[in-house]
């Protein structure tokens, strides 16, 4: 059984670093053809996907973020980690961690943790 | 970046209704659309994956279809419990983009 789940701060002060920590089970991030994303949800809003790392350490970012994202993996102790320098109240949102794996050649976002919800507030 | 625009925004439905909802890429991205169910409170669930494959264990109701820049949701005998947001995402390329959502209530 594929389980991810998220951790994170809860609140936090603007300018701020946020940390967040995804631990699954279930699959290894040392496994060929599996990535773990970020998404996160503005309260009432959609989705934005924010970064992806992979099996052999590939990482992608969105570029909406301007360098503020740093993601990595702990393979070992199967968690993926989310930093996210220099934040705001538009960073207030509930933050997802997402697995993809290898679908016939076609990578598929098929589990997501419960999310963790983070608000930026003075 | 790719724009997904979903329409309807929002749909007002019946039960045994037959639902059908639209995503419009900005850009050809060939096959390579996922639709996302997600209902209130909980985080998104994969439903269909690359624009037409039913993921493992989803109901045969749910159906996708299209290619380039147009793709088509349907749900064929709407259930109640069906009620939830989707989501079109694509999947061509980076960064990945969401549609801003078609949200099902009942009529």
């Amino acid at each position: 059984q594929v389980t991810l789940k998220e951790s994170g701060p809860g609140i936090l002060q603007p300018s701020q670093t946020l940390s967040l920590t995804c631990s699954f089970s279930g699959f290894s991030l040392s496994t060929s053809g599996i990535c773990v994303s970020w998404i996160r949800q503005p309260s009432g809003k959609g989705l934005e996907w924010l970064a992806t790392i992979c099996w052999e350490d590939s990482k992608g970012y969105n570029p909406s973020l301007k360098n503020r994202l740093t993601i990595s993996k702990d393979t070992s102790n199967n968690q993926a980690f989310l930093k996210i320098t220099s934040v705001d109240t538009a960073d207030t949102a509930i933050y997802y961690c997402a697995r993809i794996q290898d679908t016939s050649g076609y990578y598929v976002m098929d589990a997501w943790g419960q999310g963790a919800s983070v608000t930026v507030s003075s | 970046d790719i724009v997904m625009t979903q329409s309807p925004t929002s749909m007002s439905i019946s039960v045994g209704d037959r639902v059908t909802m639209n995503c419009k890429a900005s850009q050809n991205v060939g096959s390579n659309v996922d639709w996302y169910q997600q209902k209130t409170g909980q985080s998104p669930k994969l439903l269909i994956y690359k624009a037409s494959n039913r993921y493992t264990g989803v109901p045969d109701r749910f159906t996708g279809s299209g290619s380039g820049t147009d793709f088509t949701f349907t749900i064929s005998n709407m259930q109640a419990e069906d009620l939830a947001v989707y989501y079109c995402m694509q999947s061509n390329s980076y960064p990945r983009t969401f549609g801003g959502g078609t949200k099902l209530e009942l009529k």
